[in-house]
């Protein structure tokens, strides 16, 4: 079975600063990993996602996401927060043909 | 790139009808559909899985009478709320997987919110 933990259910940031939202998963086989971001009574946008190859994976709007095998990671980084950035962010893990599982999600604030 | 189409966006109905949600993929194939359901501030929650010709595959405690799924074509899949109950109310939203390069990236619908009254 794979699930996917995120620390903090909202995270506040001023603007220009670094944004670190952090998942955490669990899987028994190769996960596929993923970021998703939701606005307010949309569906979902991929950010990024790792597969395979180069662990450290850039994604749209500047998010970067570095896959850690060792600590089960993939938190996903901005250096610097802009107010659009405000929304509700989601881990994701699936493998090959599988289900993909949501974490519990995080809503970032950005603060001027 | 990948597009879903969910139709309606938004829809309101009375208690005991029945409503009719419709996923698209406009400019690919989709071996699989997913259907979602995100409660107000929550996670979304896999409702449904659904191949293009078989029977739906539910979650553990989804009422497969309650939400009726049809894959009929490999560009369009259905999710039907029978008998509809104020406690339906959510936020519905379907996502695709493609065939062949990217099938593990889904591709999501802009989701259908639900009332009833």
């Amino acid at each position: 079975a794979q699930s996917v933990t995120q620390l903090g259910s909202h995270v506040s940031v001023s603007e220009g600063a670094l944004v670190l939202l952090r998942c955490n998963y669990s899987s028994s086989v190769p996960p596929y990993l993923f970021w998703y971001v939701q606005y307010p009574n949309q569906g979902l946008q991929l950010l990024l996602k790792y597969t395979t190859g180069a662990t450290l994976v850039k994604g749209i709007n500047g998010f970067e996401a570095e896959f850690k095998k060792s600590e089960t990671s993939f938190h996903l980084t901005k250096p610097s927060a802009h107010m659009s950035d405000a929304a509700e962010y989601f881990c994701a893990v699936t493998h090959e043909g599988g289900k993909l599982i949501f974490g519990q999600g995080t809503e970032l604030s950005v603060k001027p | 790139g990948a597009v879903v189409s969910q139709h309606p966006s938004r829809v309101i109905c009375k208690s005991g009808t029945s409503v009719k949600i419709e996923c698209r993929s406009l400019d690919f194939q989709a071996t699989t559909m997913f259907w979602y359901r995100q409660f107000p501030k929550q996670s979304l929650m896999l409702m449904a899985t659904s191949n293009e010709g078989s029977k739906a595959t539910y979650e553990q405690g989804v009422e497969k009478d309650k939400f009726l799924i049809n894959h009929a074509s490999l560009t369009l899949s259905t999710l039907t709320v029978t008998s509809a109950h104020p406690e339906d109310s959510s936020f519905y939203i379907c996502s695709a997987r493609p065939r062949g390069p990217g099938a593990n990236v889904l591709t999501f619908g802009a989701g259908s919110r639900l009332t009833v009254l």
